[in-house]
């Protein structure tokens, strides 16, 4: 079955420091992988996303995600965590269904201390 | 370019009532994904659809769960004879039709069963 899996409920971080949330894949052929944050009473933001080439991805609010085919692994991580990046945030990978839908993790729930 | 468009944000229903939930997707989607998320959960799948057909509904509840996407409109999630189980955020996202481009997500209908 395709999947993706975020192994940590929640993740705890000192402002200054640097973070990261993990994620695992499974699925067939090449997959496209996407890290979604959400704030609290929101929907989704998208945040970056992993089709094809370099495998560190650069995306929004200072985030980049590493793609890691041998570990089946896609990553978000940032260099220094800020208070306001504490929200809820999702992995995801698109599957073909004879079309294309997105299945999402569980969640990781990042709090950033001051 | 609106965004995509869900409403009400907030829905109110008596046990045994009809709940419907719009989403108007983003200008130039032809696809249409539901996900029902639980308090302090992730988000889970319910239905994709395309204009006037339904792709995928292996994540719909078997009774009482139905959703269209007509050719003129808005997409419509129909939960009929709510229970207080059905009480959660529903959200609605689109894309285009190519398996490597995100979703995009709406702000999400609130649904409280009373």
């Amino acid at each position: 079955a395709q999947s993706v899996a975020q192994p940590e409920d929640q993740v705890n971080v000192a402002e200054g420091n640097p973070l990261t949330v993990k994620c695992t894949y499974s699925v067939s052929g090449n997959p496209y992988l996407f890290w979604y944050v959400q704030y609290p009473n929101r929907g989704l933001q998208f945040l970056l996303k992993y089709i094809t080439g370099d495998n560190l991805v650069k995306g929004s609010y200072g985030f980049e995600a590493e793609f890691n085919k041998s570990q089946t692994s896609f990553h978000l991580k940032k260099p220094s965590a800020l208070v306001s990046d504490s929200a809820l945030y999702f992995c995801a990978v698109r599957v073909n269904t004879g079309g294309f839908k997105t299945i999402f993790g569980a969640g990781t729930r990042l709090f950033v201390k001051a | 370019n609106a965004g995509v468009m869900q409403n009400p944000r907030h829905l109110v229903r008596r046990r045994g009532q009809e709940a419907r939930l719009r989403c108007s997707p983003m200008k130039g989607h032809s696809h249409v994904y539901w996900y029902r998320q639980l308090p302090e959960e992730g988000l889970k799948f319910m239905v994709y659809l395309q204009k006037e057909n339904i792709i995928d509904e292996s994540g719909m509840p078997k009774e009482r769960f139905s959703a269209e996407f007509p050719k003129e409109g808005p997409s419509i999630l129909r939960i009929q004879q709510v229970v207080r189980g059905d009480s959660a955020a529903y959200f609605c996202a689109s894309s285009p039709s190519m398996g490597n481009t995100e979703a995009f997500f709406g702000q999400g209908t609130r649904l409280t069963v009373v």
